[in-house]
């Protein structure tokens, strides 16, 4: 099956910094989603992204499908920005999601 | 964003009993709905994939007899852990895509806990 790799695996800030976490993957995807996980375990939808550039605030994504991987791009980060980032990436066409080893991220004062 | 909720958030229950966790989408009909098991300072692991009306495909390595899936309506999945033992204690996930949708829409997650 299809392999997910992020990096950095665990990654620490201060408060204002910014930061790029990436998601490599081994075969082509329609389908590509970032995630926040929250101290609950809640999924949080942060993109949905299989191809170009989005940005949502102090967060952006971009996704270069044809050489396989995808960026996401934290800036000016916040305490609240902590959290486990996922990404997950699937073939499309209704088809299931496979999850990446994921970015602990802990932002501190 | 599509709202899909869990139910219960979390679940304690003793060795041999059976435990059911509720999938709803809230404003969109799931054709599809996937259930994601996730240890501890891990990643989330497909378990197995419901369409509506249609019986359940589970991945490799995941007991169908164990954990059974129901998807009846477009709107309501799930899963039951049939004599439950402390080693099924896990963090359980439901999402659901709605008919001709690409993006996944997750629920909260239900913690089960078997003593």
């Amino acid at each position: 099956g299809i392999q997910v790799e992020q990096s950095p695996p665990d990654l620490i800030l201060q408060e204002g910094a910014n930061s790029t976490l990436r998601c490599n993957f081994s075969d082509s995807v329609n389908n590509l989603q970032w995630f926040h996980q929250n101290p609950w375990g809640q999924l949080i939808n942060l993109f949905y992204i299989p191809s170009g550039t989005k940005q949502n605030g102090r967060l952006s994504a971009t996704t270069v499908a044809t050489e396989r991987y995808s960026l996401l791009y934290i800036s000016s980060s916040q305490t609240t920005d902590s959290g486990v980032y996922f990404c997950a990436v699937g073939p499309g066409g209704g088809n299931k999601l496979t999850f990446g080893t994921g970015t602990q991220l802990k932002v501190e004062l | 964003g599509a709202v899909v909720s869990q139910h219960p958030s979390r679940v304690i229950c003793k060795s041999g009993t059976s435990v059911k966790i509720e999938c709803r989408s809230l404003d969109f009909q799931a054709t599809t709905m996937f259930w994601y098991r996730q240890f501890p300072k891990k990643s989330l692991m497909l378990m197995a994939t419901s369409n509506e009306g249609s019986k359940a495909t589970y991945e490799q390595g995941v007991e169908k007899d164990k954990f059974l899936i129901n998807h009846a309506s477009l709107t309501l999945s799930t899963l039951t852990v049939t004599s439950a033992h402390p080693e099924d204690s896990s963090f359980y996930i439901c999402s659901a895509r709605g008919r001709g949708a690409g993006e996944l829409f997750f629920g909260e997650g239900s913690r089960l806990t078997v003593l």
